[in-house]
């Protein structure tokens, strides 16, 4: 969905190196999702933002952070990567709307740590 | 937290015939269950969902079933099309603010010519 950009698309970095996946988006939601995807796992979150002040950690947070430079806007960082961060991160987005709420995705980012 | 799971994890049909995927989910107090369509090289795009008010839903070749009572939802295509080919997510979540949606593993469909 091009109204939800992810950068950069591939990465490939060594253990211990800092990292970061931006995600932005011109839908105008408030509310911004990290996800990441492994074959056999699903989609598992990371981290989430309601709005521009508001940070929540999700199932899986350790060894991430996040940054919500805007309400466009929400950063993904690996403080120090290491090889079983390597996986697909997806970015999200959606609008609350009342019960149940679409959730629209980047394209993702294909991270390689070795 | 609330847990969902999903079967197969992988789905071969011919062109023509249905294909079906199964959830289950263990939070009796979720209400909002949609369904994600991700071909490869894409993000999830959601493609039907349904509410807990509802016992079946339906879109053109996609439906969708809910059963409450035994905590299981079920996404039905039939005339599959190879375009139908892709990996599949159900999600289940407490609809309303401040909720966020647990997805199932995923099945990768086949529609074979």
């Amino acid at each position: 969905d091009a109204d939800v950009t992810q950068t950069p698309r591939n990465r490939i970095t060594k253990t211990g190196k800092r990292i970061m996946l931006e995600c932005s988006q011109t839908k105008g939601h408030d509310r911004m999702y990290w996800y990441r995807q492994d074959p056999g796992l699903g989609l598992r979150l990371i981290y989430y933002s309601f709005d521009v002040k508001d940070i929540n950690k999700g199932e899986i947070s350790d060894g991430y952070s996040v940054s919500r430079q805007a309400q466009a806007k929400f950063s993904l960082s690996l403080e120090s990567a290491i090889p079983n961060q390597t996986a697909l991160y997806f970015c999200a987005t959606s609008d609350f709307a009342g019960p149940g709420e679409t959730q629209y995705f980047g394209p993702g980012t294909r991270l390689l740590v070795l | 937290g609330e847990n969902v799971e999903q079967h197969p994890s992988t789905l071969s049909v011919q062109e023509g015939d249905s294909a079906v995927i199964k959830c289950t989910y263990s939070d009796s107090a979720s209400n909002y269950f949609p369904w994600y369509k991700q071909e490869l090289g894409k993000g999830p795009q959601l493609i039907i969902d349904i509410r807990s008010n509802v016992g079946e839903k339906k879109d053109q070749r996609i439906a969708v079933t809910l059963n409450k009572t035994a905590k299981h939802f079920s996404l039905h295509i039939t005339e599959t099309q190879p375009e139908d080919s892709a990996v599949y997510f159900c999600a289940a979540s407490i609809g309303g603010g401040g909720n966020k949606l647990t997805f199932g593993t995923g099945t990768q469909l086949k529609v074979e010519l």
